[in-house]
């Protein structure tokens, strides 16, 4: 049973691009959350999401930012028309139902 | 929503001294607690985990947890400190329905 897979790795944008970041959870979990770790700073809850519904997107930017989990394949965390300010590392985690979360090895955005 | 601080920020010990890590969370329910580990560069590795039963939870590495109701506490200790703990540690709190939120972290520095 692979982990919590996430890609790319690290990912460069320029200012004004599109950046998607994959995230594949373990096999049998049906939750997903989506964090935010800025330089020098903890994580930052930005969405939690369900096959097929967001749960709570109450740590997501009200603009640019967007997170889907379909029913077939990954979880996808989008942001549009990147600034600087999005550089930073996003973790995806996944968990079964009650109990608790798996890290990937995070998505190192830099925004040039 | 739940939420957790984790009131140092940065903690220095000595090689072979004890340690404690605080946390306190705001949650109306029983939550399920939890400690996280991250070295740097990495994504995060549960140390260990509280969701009923016995308050004292024993982790990965040498570490234990104890759950204080009272206090709404759930600190981190370890009675010897190894060179190789220095990392950044997370407290998380998790609801019901899986909703989990995270302390802003502390960073462990340890002293030969």
């Amino acid at each position: 049973n692979a982990g919590v897979m996430q890609n790319p790795r690290h990912l460069v944008r320029r200012r004004g691009q599109e950046a998607r970041l994959r995230c594949s959870p373990m096999k049998g979990h049906s939750h997903v959350y989506w964090y935010r770790q800025l330089p020098e700073e903890g994580l930052k809850f930005m969405v939690y999401l369900q096959k097929e519904n967001i749960i709570d997107e109450s740590g997501m930017p009200k603009e640019r930012f967007s997170a889907e989990f379909p029913k077939e394949g990954p979880s996808i965390l989008r942001i549009q028309q990147v600034v600087r300010g999005d550089s930073a590392a996003y973790f995806c985690a996944s968990s079964p139902p009650r109990l608790e979360a798996f890290f990937g090895q995070g998505t190192r955005l830099t925004v040039v | 929503a739940q939420s957790v601080t984790q009131p140092d920020i940065h903690i220095t010990v000595s090689e072979g001294a004890s340690l404690e890590l605080r946390c306190n969370y705001s949650y109306g329910a029983t939550p399920y607690l939890f400690w996280y580990v991250q070295s740097p560069g990495q994504g995060l590795q549960l140390l260990l985990k509280y969701f009923s039963g016995d308050t004292l939870v024993q982790g990965i590495k040498g570490f234990e947890a104890e759950f204080k109701r009272s206090q709404s506490s759930f600190n981190l200790r370890k009675p010897s400190v190894h060179w190789s703990d220095a990392a950044e540690y997370f407290c998380a709190v998790g609801a019901r329905n899986n909703d989990m939120r995270f302390g802003a972290g502390t960073r462990l520095t340890v002293k030969p």
